[in-house]
């Protein structure tokens, strides 16, 4: 069964630090979103794509927290410098179109220290 | 914007109990309504999901009802087994800009006992 790939699995970084984390979407998934989970809390929307296009990144940080999907197919999420606040889960997901189901890669864990 | 209340957890229960998590939500219009699980070490799973009042959704064994008069979605299934040790997340779409991307509740971390 095809799965959102996403890496690394755990990353630890310093504060002030730049840091980035990959997702493959499933094979054909046109959308795809970055989402962000505190520890206790439920997963808060980042950023969606559509292909290469931004639909929509009103939560995204823009001063720190920068996202890109360049050739419409693997996503980059980037945080540069990164801050004591940002250690959190970041989950990928992706959906064959606007209001299919999504689905969930593994994640990846930040701890900034 | 659009939000989804569950219940806090964790919530522990004996194998063969009933179980339920409530789930309360405050949208504007009838939104399509989801319950997602997240099984330790895993990504998130679509576990049902109902798109109009009324509708249940069904999967695993667990079931959930739509109804717009008390605004709810919970959560049940009849006899639980360790294996659905996880934690639970109701769900509806996100409201803000364009995007189709979902707003979750905090979770519920259920806890199964042998």
């Amino acid at each position: 069964e095809a799965e959102v790939a996403q890496s690394p699995r755990y990353k630890i970084t310093e504060k002030s630090q730049a840091v980035a984390f990959w997702c493959d979407p499933i094979s054909g998934h046109a959308t795809l979103y970055w989402y962000r989970q505190i520890l206790g809390q439920g997963p808060e929307l980042l950023v969606q794509f559509q292909d290469e296009s931004v639909v929509d990144d009103s939560q995204l940080p823009k001063d720190r927290f920068s996202a890109e999907r360049l050739k419409g197919v693997d996503s980059t999420l980037k945080i540069q410098p990164a801050e004591l606040g940002d250690s959190a889960m970041y989950l990928c997901a992706s959906s064959s179109g606007l209001g299919e189901t999504q689905y969930f890669g593994p994640g990846t864990r930040l701890l900034v220290l | 914007g659009d939000s989804v209340t569950q219940m806090e957890g964790p919530v522990t229960l004996s194998e063969e109990a009933c179980l339920t998590i409530n789930c309360t939500y405050t949208a504007t219009g009838y939104p399509s309504l989801f319950w997602y699980v997240q099984y330790p070490g895993e990504g998130l799973q679509l576990l049902l999901k109902a798109t109009k009042a009324d509708d249940k959704g069904s999967n695993k064994g667990f079931e959930a009802t739509y109804r717009k008069e008390t605004t709810s979605f919970h959560l049940e299934k009849g006899s639980v087994q360790v294996s659905d040790s996880a934690v639970y997340f109701c769900a509806l779409p996100y409201s803000g800009g364009g995007a189709d991307g979902l707003t979750f509740g905090k979770g519920t971390h259920l806890i199964i006992q042998p």
